[in-house]
């Protein structure tokens, strides 16, 4: 099956500086790869995605681009504020036949935003 | 609309007995997921339905687990009998099937304890 690997674990950074967060994947027919933010104590919401037709994604000061020869994608915050402090997971899917909506989520990421 | 909805949010119980989980996808969601999320694992697919019917249940660890989907508004996960190593928080989450890109919307999950 899938297998999603996410790093780092634990992310720092200064408010207003930039967060990367990689993700590589096993399945070269998996189609679609949505991050997710969760929240201490809450659950995890949709915060972008994209297809595998498409190289890149952007979404006001969020970001994702895919590498589908190399089976990676990243999550770019540009300008980050503290409220962007959470747990960043990214997942992986194959979008079609009895595969569908099986999504394999990596590890998680812990970003903390420092003021 | 008011999300998918989970009940209880917050489940203690001893070793031994059964726990229910319940979870009401959003309206006119035709896919509904159970997953399970610890520190160790982080977030597991346990079991798919679409249309009321199970279509993938390889995530579901053991027979102690079962799930069952009634109708098209309502969901169960059934732990018989529970174990501590069944603590973790179970999220529900639901989306509208026909295209690769249709989101997982979460429920507020259930923070299962046993004891």
């Amino acid at each position: 099956g899938e297998n999603v690997e996410q790093h780092p674990s634990t992310l720092s950074v200064q408010e207003g500086d930039s967060a990367v967060i990689k993700c590589t994947y096993s399945d070269s027919a998996s189609n679609y790869f949505p991050w997710y933010k969760q929240e201490l104590g809450k659950r995890p919401q949709l915060i972008i995605d994209i297809r595998s037709n498409v190289g890149e994604k952007k979404d006001q000061r969020i970001a994702v681009t895919l590498n589908k020869t190399a089976k990676h994608f990243s999550l770019h915050i540009t300008e980050t504020q503290p409220e962007d402090s959470a747990v960043y997971f990214c997942a992986a899917t194959l979008g079609g036949g009895t595969s569908y909506g099986k999504l394999t989520f990596g590890q998680g990421t812990i970003l903390t935003v420092h003021p | 609309d008011a999300g998918v909805i989970q009940s209880p949010r917050h489940e203690v119980t001893e070793m031994g007995q059964e726990v229910t989980l319940r979870c009401k996808p959003i309206s006119g969601h035709d896919y509904l997921f159970w997953y399970r999320q610890t520190m160790m694992r982080g977030l597991e697919l346990l079991i798919y339905f679409n249309n009321n019917v199970p279509i993938d249940d390889s995530g579901m660890p053991e027979d102690r687990f079962s799930a069952k989907m009634p109708n098209a508004s309502f969901s169960t996960l059934k732990i018989q009998p529970s174990e501590p190593r069944d603590s973790a928080v179970y999220f529900c989450a639901s989306s509208l099937g026909g295209g690769i890109d249709q989101p997982q919307h979460f429920g507020d999950g259930t923070r299962l304890s046993i004891l």
